[in-house]
């Protein structure tokens, strides 16, 4: 059964700093990964989504690499921001492409 | 992107009843998917709603507790039966496009208190 573990659970920053959030899965046979946000009360919105065949996507200040074989991927913020404060969700999707499981995110908090 | 409306939002109810939440999605969804994410945790997949016939579950779900609805392509509803306080959570609809990246798009939520 895939498991997702996201590690920290929690991190607090200063404004300005570079950050990494991690993500490891057990079961390689993954069709893509995403990284979602979510504010507090509010659903969910996509940040970035690698396929399984990729090694990284890039938008704006963030960038996420896949490294399947190991299953871990990790979700790097630049230059963070207060607005960056929020939960961060890795889910994968199954091969089948019928299942998305989710980790338990990491709760981001940026001070000014 | 594609566009995921939820509704109601937020309702608070009392224990023993029941609540549809309801789901549209825009016409580049092929799969629709219910989720739940109890307080502190991460979502959980409740089932895939499947048009025209029953949806497929995970452990742990079942339709007495959660029936599911796809009438059609871009609609499906979601009632929690027979409420208690450990339903109190946000339930989301997603869909997935069906193109090769498989992307899933997120519903606002329904924040559901039962009392």
């Amino acid at each position: 059964k895939q498991e997702v573990t996201q590690i920290p659970a929690a991190l607090s920053v200063p404004e300005g700093e570079n950050l990494v959030l991690n993500c490891s899965f057990t079961d390689s046979a993954i069709y893509n990964l995403q990284w979602f946000r979510q504010d507090p009360g509010k659903g969910l919105t996509s940040l970035l989504l690698i396929q399984s065949s990729q090694r990284e996507q890039t938008s704006g200040r963030l960038n996420a690499s896949l490294d399947k074989s190991s299953g871990r991927s990790t979700l790097y913020i630049a230059a963070s921001q207060p607005g960056d404060s929020a939960t961060y969700l890795c889910a994968v999707l199954n091969q089948a492409g019928t299942a998305l499981i989710f980790g338990k995110g990491t709760t981001l908090s940026v001070s000014s | 992107s594609a566009v995921i409306s939820q509704k109601p939002s937020r309702d608070i109810c009392q224990r023993g009843t029941s609540l549809t939440i309801q789901c549209q999605v825009d016409s580049q969804v092929t799969m629709m998917f219910w989720y739940r994410q109890q307080p502190g945790q991460s979502l959980t997949l409740i089932a895939t709603a499947n048009q025209g016939s029953e949806a497929t579950y995970e452990s742990g779900f079942v339709i007495d507790k959660f029936p599911i609805s796809r009438p059609n392509l871009t609609f499906s509803t979601l009632t929690v039966s027979n409420m208690s306080p450990e339903d109190s959570s946000i339930y989301l609809c997603s869909g997935q496009t069906g193109t090769a990246k498989n992307i899933q798009y997120f519903g606002a939520g329904t924040r559901l208190s039962v009392l």
